[in-house]
């Protein structure tokens, strides 16, 4: 299995451009989330998806954050215009429902860097 | 008050020694509780789960939760100097979240001195 995978692994960009971080979760997963962390609050819950629909996006920062899973082994995290403070590294998990003891399993991150 | 609690740290310790990590939840509807490892730029690692009051062994890792004092600790018996990283402590079914979604603490770094 080949994990959780994420692209890029690194993305620096202008303020006001749209970024877009991709995420294929482990096959037959059914949920999928995208955390942010930095130093100063550590991972937060952006959004997570069951089975390919959001089930809740509360930890999305503003409009300009959106996130789509349109099929069972692709999601996307948009932001659209980035700014400085959206600096951090993104991380895709994905688990399966009931493998309670299992946690999830991190992608390996996308570091966005908003100069 | 913050969902999850940890300490930042540093916490250090000489090699060989064991090193207590502790964390606390708000939650008392909390039900189950996970220990990741982060080491530096990369991403978290699960490396122990429970569920139940009391301990959880899993080689030199000792999971605790004490759900009447809201309180969750990992040791580990003889530190090596490769378990110098960040723990993050996180707990399923904080306040309304329940369901698959974890919170996390903000992690405590650990060094095992030489």
């Amino acid at each position: 299995d080949a994990g959780v995978i994420q692209s890029p692994r690194h993305e620096v960009t202008e303020m006001g451009q749209e970024v877009t971080l991709r995420c294929k979760p482990i096959s037959g997963h059914d949920y999928l989330f995208w955390y942010r962390q930095t130093m100063m609050r550590g991972l937060e819950l952006l959004i997570y998806f069951n089975n390919n629909v959001p089930i809740d996006d509360s930890g999305m920062p503003e409009d300009r954050f959106s996130a789509k899973m349109p099929n069972a082994s692709f999601s996307t995290l948009k932001i659209q215009p980035s700014e400085p403070r959206d600096s951090a590294v993104y991380f895709c998990a994905s688990s399966l429902a009931g493998q309670g003891s299992y946690g999830y399993t991190f992608g390996s991150g996308t570091r966005l860097t908003v100069v | 008050q913050k969902e999850v609690e940890q300490n930042s740290g540093p916490l250090s310790v000489p090699e060989g020694a064991i090193a207590s990590l502790n964390c606390t939840y708000s939650d008392r509807g909390s039900q189950s509780f996970f220990w990741y490892r982060q080491y530096s730029g990369k991403s978290p690692e699960l490396i122990m789960s429970i569920y139940s009051n009391g301990d959880k062994e899993d080689g030199r890792f000792t999971a605790q939760l004490n759900k009447a004092s809201q309180y969750v600790s990992l040791l580990i018996r003889d530190s090596q100097p490769s378990d110098s990283a960040t723990y993050l402590c996180a707990g399923r079914g904080i306040l309304t979240g329940g369901g698959n979604k974890l919170t996390f603490g903000t992690g405590t770094q650990l060094k095992v001195e030489l």
